[in-house]
């Protein structure tokens, strides 16, 4: 168990409906990503927050959306839904940020499973 | 761009077979470099980790070893167990980044 959490386990949804995925951290990191892992794209990096605030955006589509929270926990909304976007969405928190020599070990949570019908 | 190339699998191994999962890596910098495995159903853990060149991760009884020459983050296990059947990820991160970049992804699978 890494200590983040995610809820929902599973999601099904129809086409052109919103859902929002939340994650909560492990207890005292600051730094919360999300990821996409999907059959075609394989593992993706979507958004990272620091404290609240966004750090750094990779592949995301401006149908998603994301916030972390002041009491850390995070949220991911997809709107507009597509048969595309199914797939395992992945949280994943750190201590902090990393420094310009070294790294920040990233904890995973189990993942939802977005299923758009 | 950071990218990370890992063979394709699935890779099938009787046990306590010798394991070899090739990964390389393009990458600005000096990045530090991981492999992930996903067991079925469950998130990424983090399997080991090098952060500089000839580094040596090690976890389990699986290795790999960070070269910079050849750009490469091989993993390596003597003698591999039902119990590694995951798939592994390797993956890296630039210095100063954040964002993990990952591999396709190789499956293991090992038969008794």
């Amino acid at each position: 168990d890494s200590g983040v959490t995610q809820t929902p386990k599973h999601l099904i949804t129809a086409t052109g409906q919103r859902v929002t995925l939340r994650c909560s951290p492990r207890s005292g990191d600051l730094s919360v990503y999300w990821y996409q892992q999907s059959l075609d794209q394989g593992l993706q990096f979507l958004i990272h927050y620091y404290n609240g605030e966004e750090r750094a955006k990779g592949n995301i589509l401006e149908r998603f959306s994301a916030q972390q929270f002041p009491d850390l926990h995070s949220e991911l909304n997809l709107s507009s839904l597509e048969l595309g976007d199914s797939a395992l969405y992945f949280c994943a928190s750190s201590v902090g940020l990393a420094g310009d020599s070294s790294y920040n070990e990233q904890f995973f949570g189990p993942g939802t499973r977005l299923t758009v019908l | 761009g950071d990218s990370v190339t890992q063979m394709e699998g699935p890779v099938t191994l009787s046990e306590e077979a010798f394991l070899t999962i090739n990964c390389t890596y393009t990458a600005t910098g000096y990045p530090s470099l991981f492999w992930y495995v996903q067991y079925p159903g469950e998130g990424l853990q983090l399997l080991l980790k090098a952060t500089k060149a000839d580094d040596k991760g090690s976890n389990k009884g699986f290795e790999a070893t960070y070269r910079k020459e050849t750009t490469s983050f091989h993993l390596e296990k003597g003698s591999v167990q039902v119990s590694d059947s995951a798939v592994y990820f390797c993956a890296l991160s630039v210095k100063g980044g954040n964002k993990l970049v990952f591999g396709a992804g190789t499956i293991l699978r090992v038969k008794s």
